[in-house]
């Protein structure tokens, strides 16, 4: 079965970057796009971006310009989210999330299906 | 970009009986293909979201027919025909029509009275 397993829970100061590991199972990981969500505590889902595992491509939504950086290493079916210059409004917990197949033939054509069980990145002085 | 706003925010009912909320978005969120990418999950306390429906009807498996999607252009609605003790949490649309961006709504609260 699909599983999406993150790395541990961080403690950062102010910025410093942090790089959060999501590695895959039950599927090939360059077959589907990967999504980064975060969620700061006691609010809702942020969509923060995608990458393409198979090419390497990227989106970010422009919030993020210039600090998020989405990677892969294909050869351990792990993908990594790295959020640099971080700020105390960072604070969240960060979620990778799988999408549809690269050719929207499934179900999940522009959603997303599976989540990891999340990890929490504390900014802090 | 393209803005979704969830209505109510706070959603308390009654054991049994029906819920539903509604998802508006600030563009159609019908794409070239015709199809309409608008998905509901549900995060219970202290989980990660779990999918519900895609394509704004598609239920997922393992998904209890109390739940069912509708609407269409800009407007969506999730309603669970009984509500249920595990159904607590919140519920969040998301639109993924307007790629290579996607928007989630603000989220709904369902707590029981």
């Amino acid at each position: 079965q699909v599983q999406l397993v993150q790395s541990g829970a961080e403690v950062k100061k102010p910025g410093a970057s942090v790089k959060v590991s999501c590695k895959a199972s039950g599927y090939t990981l360059t077959g589907y796009y990967m999504h980064w969500v975060r969620q700061v505590p006691g609010q809702g889902l942020e969509w923060m971006g995608w990458t393409n595992p198979n090419s390497g491509d990227t989106n970010n939504a422009q919030k993020f310009q210039g600090r998020v950086t989405m990677t892969r290493d294909t050869s351990i079916n792990t993908a990594y989210m790295e959020l640099s210059r971080l700020r105390s409004d960072d604070t969240a917990v960060y979620y990778c999330a799988r999408g549809g197949d690269l050719y929207c033939s499934g179900g999940s054509c522009y959603s997303i299906d599976y989540w990891g069980q999340g990890t929490l990145v504390t900014v802090s002085s | 970009d393209v803005v979704m706003t969830q209505s109510p925010l706070s959603l308390p009912v009654t054991l049994g009986q029906p819920a539903s909320i509604s998802c508006r978005s600030s563009q159609s969120l019908v794409y070239s293909d015709g199809n309409t990418y608008l998905t509901w999950f549900q995060q219970r306390p202290g989980q990660s979201p779990r999918r519900l429906i895609h394509k704004v009807s598609n239920r997922d498996s393992g998904v209890p027919d109390r739940f069912s999607g509708s609407g269409s252009g800009t407007d969506f609605t999730l309603k669970i025909s009984r509500v249920e003790a595990e159904d607590v949490g919140l519920y969040y649309c998301m639109q993924g029509t307007h790629w290579p961006m996607y928007t989630f709504g603000q989220g709904t609260k369902l707590e029981i009275k």
